[in-house]
């Protein structure tokens, strides 16, 4: 079953606004990642939070962690057109060798 | 760096018919897994590897197999191909679970 699940499913924007993606999972994590799909490519590692960190920042990309609710949130800042792609999280689950995604948001930044 | 590359991009196959997707990787990467992605679904782990000659099953394990016979390759047979089957498989590898992936572009398999 999926670890992680992301919300929303879909996401449409006008450029320049922000983007928040909401990603929460079910056990106890060493630390949560963040990637990029755009249509027809692999996937693209964004960020990584460990779980002992709060809140990361990487360009326009803002993350937060909350263990206690076991949710994290990505934020885009001054979307552009070029950020329309699928952003999904994965989270390796403590005392696993496993990796596991969720089902993504697709964002849509329109010009 | 090539990074992870997989061959081949697009394949359509028969149902019953057998075949090999290939991924290998130049960066001397431990972990290597497999996914496969259809529409709804995300990315669901088909199997992983944390080191030559180790592998194990993910969450989708069955009608593959996999081996890990050198550090940069991490072939994915489909025993029997069926219609079920058909989707994208991504390969990806890093230095272990808990560090970024690396993705290849995936191959894009139909079973007729």
């Amino acid at each position: 079953s999926q670890q992680g699940e992301e919300d929303p499913q879909a996401l449409s924007i006008q450029e320049g606004e922000n983007a928040t993606m909401n990603c929460s999972y079910k056990t106890s994590i060493n630390n949560l990642q963040w990637y990029r799909q755009n249509s027809g490519r692999g996937l693209v590692h964004l960020i990584l939070i460990r779980s002992n960190e709060r809140e990361k920042h990487s360009g326009r990309l803002r993350v937060t962690l909350d263990t206690s609710k076991k949710s994290s949130s990505l934020l885009i800042t001054a979307s552009r057109a070029a950020d329309t792609a699928s952003y999904f999280c994965a989270t390796p689950p403590t005392g696993y060798s496993t990796l596991t995604f969720g089902k993504g948001t697709m964002l849509l930044v329109s010009p | 760096n090539a990074g992870v590359t997989q061959t081949p991009k697009f394949q359509v196959l028969k149902t019953g018919q057998s075949m090999t997707l290939q991924c290998a990787q130049d960066m001397n990467h431990e972990y290597m897994s497999w996914y496969r992605q259809d529409p709804g679904m995300g990315l669901r782990l088909i199997h992983y590897s944390v080191g030559a000659g180790i592998t194990d099953q993910g969450e989708v394990p069955n009608g593959y197999n996999v081996s890990r016979s050198t550090t940069e390759d991490f072939p994915l047979r489909l025993l029997s191909a069926a219609p079920s089957q058909t989707s994208v498989y991504f390969c990806a590898s890093s230095y272990s679970r808990d560090q970024p992936q690396h993705f290849g572009d995936g191959t894009r398999l139909s079973i007729l």
